[in-house]
Order: structure tokens, then C-alpha cells, then sequence
């Protein structure tokens, strides 16, 4: 079956723009993550959505930053006002269930470049 | 913060030989997953073992946990040019997000 599809691939912004970015998660996956990864860095949550649950925020730098999940399935990731240190590989994530053994699959990412 | 940290940051090796890398982490965990990276992009899961669990294999794979001394290691036998890549230890605490090191470039010379 599919897997996790993430859109754009590639996003060139000018500083101070909005972005969105976007997450098909795989089919009946309920949680979803979102991470960050900066050149030379490991990768950083930002974002976890579980089924019908708050979502986990603490991993958002600030509140530029936000998520939502709608109808359980697709998700956006949106960069208000834009600053150079958000560039980055943002890179969408799903499980299936709530067992937390169950292994993450992940998208092929969207890299970010703020001018 | 960065939980898992994997050493060494680098690792060259002959196409045949093993390739051994290591994960330190900070605080209790459900379970230690390892991941593959090529390119810069998505990430694949390879090898998962649970906190309870000692060693694990999958085929070329081998991973280990030593919960007392909060460590991992990732053994690949054999290893083939197209191993080469980033890995990643990353631990999965109670919250189950997902915490990952820096990662370690693993080259594999043909």
C-alpha cells in the first residue's frame, strides 16, 4: 500500500512569508508526528497527534508554528512569518495504534528554504 | 533536547567488514528503535527491541540493549556499499514520541 506522502518536496520562501505544509499520513494510522531536521542536526519533535486526543505541542518552537489534523487523516504544518532558522527538513510521521511498540514509517520530507 | 546519543559521529569501513555503532541515552524508555537515513530525506525503521529485551537480529542486523548502562549498539555483518548512510538510535518513552540522536554517517567503501 501507499505510504506516508508529504507535499511540496521542496519549498523556496521568502523571509516573513506563511507556509504550509502537508502529511498524508498512512490509511488508518491514528497517530501522526512531525519532526524537524536542521543541517548537520538530528531530528526534532515538533508535533504528535493520537486518534480523537489533544495533540502533544511541546515540541513546537514557538508560536509561529502550528498543526492540525483534520479528520484524523491529513495533516498541515503551518510557518507563519517565516525566519531563516526555520530552514529545514520537515518530515511527517505515522503509527498505527496506540501500542507505543509499534515502529514509526516515515515521509521522504519537505525541505524548506527560507531566503 | 537530544536523548539518544550514537557514537561514533563517523564510521568508514571495507565493503565485508562489520560495522559497529553505538547509542547512550538519559532517562528510562519503552522500547529503542534504529533507523536508516539516505539522502538527507525519509527515514526507515530497521530494528526495534524492547526495553525488557537484551539482543535482537535481523538478518545482517544485530542490535543489543543494556538497560542498566542505558546503551545500544547496531551491529551490521557483512556490510555492502549500499549500507552506506545515517543512522539513527531513537527512544520511545511513555509520551511515545519518538527522541533521536545526531546520528552516525556510516560509509562503506567498495
Amino acid at each position: 500500500g501507499a505510504g506516508v506522502s508529504q507535499s511540496p518536496s521542496n519549498k523556496v520562501t521568502e523571509k516573513g512569508k506563511d507556509v504550509e505544509l502537508r502529511c498524508d499520513p498512512i490509511s488508518g494510522h491514528t497517530a501522526l508526528y512531525w519532526y524537524r531536521q536542521s543541517l548537520g542536526q538530528g531530528l526534532e519533535f515538533l508535533i504528535y497527534f493520537q486518534g480523537n486526543s489533544a495533540p502533544d505541542k511541546s515540541g513546537l518552537p514557538s508560536d509561529r508554528f502550528s498543526a492540525e489534523r483534520t479528520g484524523g487523516s491529513v495533516s498541515t504544518l503551518t510557518i507563519q512569518r517565516t525566519q531563516q532558522e526555520d530552514s529545514a527538513v520537515y518530515l511527517c510521521a505515522s503509527r498505527s495504534g496506540t501500542i507505543v511498540s509499534y515502529e514509526q514509517y516515515f515521509g521522504p520530507g519537505t525541505r524548506l528554504t527560507v531566503t | 533536547s537530544q536523548q539518544g546519543e550514537e557514537d561514533p559521529q563517523a564510521l568508514s569501513i571495507q565493503e565485508g567488514e562489520n560495522a559497529t555503532m553505538n547509542c547512550s541515552y538519559k532517562t528510562s524508555i519503552n522500547n529503542l528503535q534504529w533507523y536508516r537515513q539516505n539522502s538527507g530525506r525519509g527515514l526507515v525503521h530497521l530494528i526495534l527491541i524492547r526495553s525488557n529485551e537484551r539482543e535482537k537480529h535481523s538478518g545482517r542486523l544485530r542490535v543489543t540493549l543494556d538497560t542498566s548502562k542505558k546503551s545500544s549498539s547496531l551491529l551490521i555483518t557483512a556490510s555492502r556499499a549500499a549500507d552506506t548512510a545515517s543512522y539513527f538510535c531513537a527512544t520511545d518513552s511513555a509520551n511515545s514520541k519518538l527522541t533521536f540522536g545526531k546520528g552516525i554517517t556510516l560509509s562503506v567503501r567498495p
